[in-house]
This record gives C-alpha cells, structure tokens and sequence, in this order.
C-alpha cells in the first residue's frame, strides 16, 4: 500500500520562528489534506490541497503531486500552534483517506 | 452547519466487556470513516462506509470489531470483546462526493 511519511517527527520553536513541515507519499494521490491535532485530540482542517498552492493567514501548504510531496509553512509561529500536524492522502475511487504519523510541535514563548 | 458528532466522548470498561460508539455525520455526507488513534500515532482506517455500504474494512479485527451505517445517516462501531491493546481513540470522519473529509471530536476508550 502507500507510504506516507512525514518530517521531521518533533519540532521545537520559539515564539515567532517559522518552520516547514513536509509529507512525501509512495504514489499517486487525487488530493491531499493538512491537519492539526490541538491538545483536546480535535482534528482541525487547515487545508484540502491536491496541487499549487494555498494561504490562510500565517500558514500556507504547497503540493507537488508530480514530485509525490507536500510542504506546510508556518511563519511566525505562536504557542497556539502547538500540537501534532498531519497530512493525509486521498486515493481511489471511494477516496480513502489515508494518514501520515505526524509531525509534532511544540511552541515556546 | 452541524459538524461530526460522537458520543460518548469518553468510555472506560474492563477487557472482555463489550463497547459501541455512535457516530452522526455531517447532513448530506454519503461518505463515512471509523479511524483508531493509538497513543503518539497517526489515525488508522479502520472502515469506510460509502452511503450504507462498505466500501473498505481490510484493516478492521473482524473477530471482535464490527460496524453498520443503517439507513445511510448514522453509524455504530462496535467491540466485543475488548482487549488491552483496543485502548485508543476512536475518530468518525464524513465527506461529501470526493471533498474534504472533516472529523468528529472522538472517542477515547480505555481498556483495563
């Protein structure tokens, strides 16, 4: 089955520093799906994204479905971003949602 | 819009008992997903229903584990019995057509 791997695994910051989380996948994918995890297991969408490139505010993802990965940017970062990022995968017919495991991110003031 | 409901928000049992969990997607979803998060990992599919039809459970423990979506609106996952190791969260996710796929808040099951 697919591979969906994300980097790096843990990450440290600082208030205000900026980061770039990346998710590369084995093969083709119809679309793909960015996600934050908050402290209370909510998982929030932050992005649906199966090519180019999208902006909400201090975060921006990037997908290159010809080269198989993703990048999520988070600029200025804030003790509310704190939490584990996942990316996901949708493919087939019935679009199976298939998860990464993440990227978790602590954010100090 | 109503998003994802789950209920209950936490269960805690003894192994061996049985648990359901019971999910509500969002109106108009045809598309529904049961994921287990254990602990420091990313969620697992464990069954996709496509209306009131399964379209993928290779990952669900048919032994123990079983799921239904009557009538193509809710869903109920049930465990029977419970291990150990089935400690974990249990997402519900919906989707519309080929859309973005949107989560409840989940449920956190603790076997002992």
């Amino acid at each position: 089955g697919i591979q969906v791997e994300q980097s790096p695994p843990d990450l440290i910051l600082q208030e205000g520093a900026n980061s770039t989380l990346r998710c590369n996948f084995s093969d083709s994918v119809n679309n793909l799906q960015w996600f934050h995890q908050n402290p209370w297991g909510q998982l929030i969408n932050l992005f649906y994204i199966p090519s180019g490139t999208k902006q909400n505010g201090r975060l921006s993802a990037t997908t290159v479905a010809t080269e198989r990965y993703s990048l999520l940017y988070i600029s200025s970062s804030q003790t509310t971003d704190s939490g584990v990022y996942f990316c996901a995968v949708v493919l087939g017919g019935y679009n199976k949602l298939i998860f990464g495991a993440g990227t978790r991110l602590a954010v100090h003031p | 819009e109503a998003g994802v409901a789950q209920s209950p928000r936490y269960k805690i049992i003894e192994k061996r008992q049985s648990v359901a969990f019971w999910c509500n997607p969002i109106s108009g979803h045809a598309t529904l997903y049961w994921y287990q998060q254990i602990l420091g990992q990313g969620p697992k599919l464990l069954i996709q229903f496509q209306n009131n039809g399964v379209v993928d459970d290779s990952q669900l423990p048919k032994d123990r584990f079983s799921a239904e979506r009557l009538k193509g609106v809710d869903s109920t996952l049930k465990i029977q019995p419970a291990k150990l190791e089935d400690s974990a969260v249990y997402l519900c996710a919906s989707s519309f057509s080929s859309s973005e796929a949107f989560f409840g808040q989940g449920t956190r099951l603790t076997v002992v």
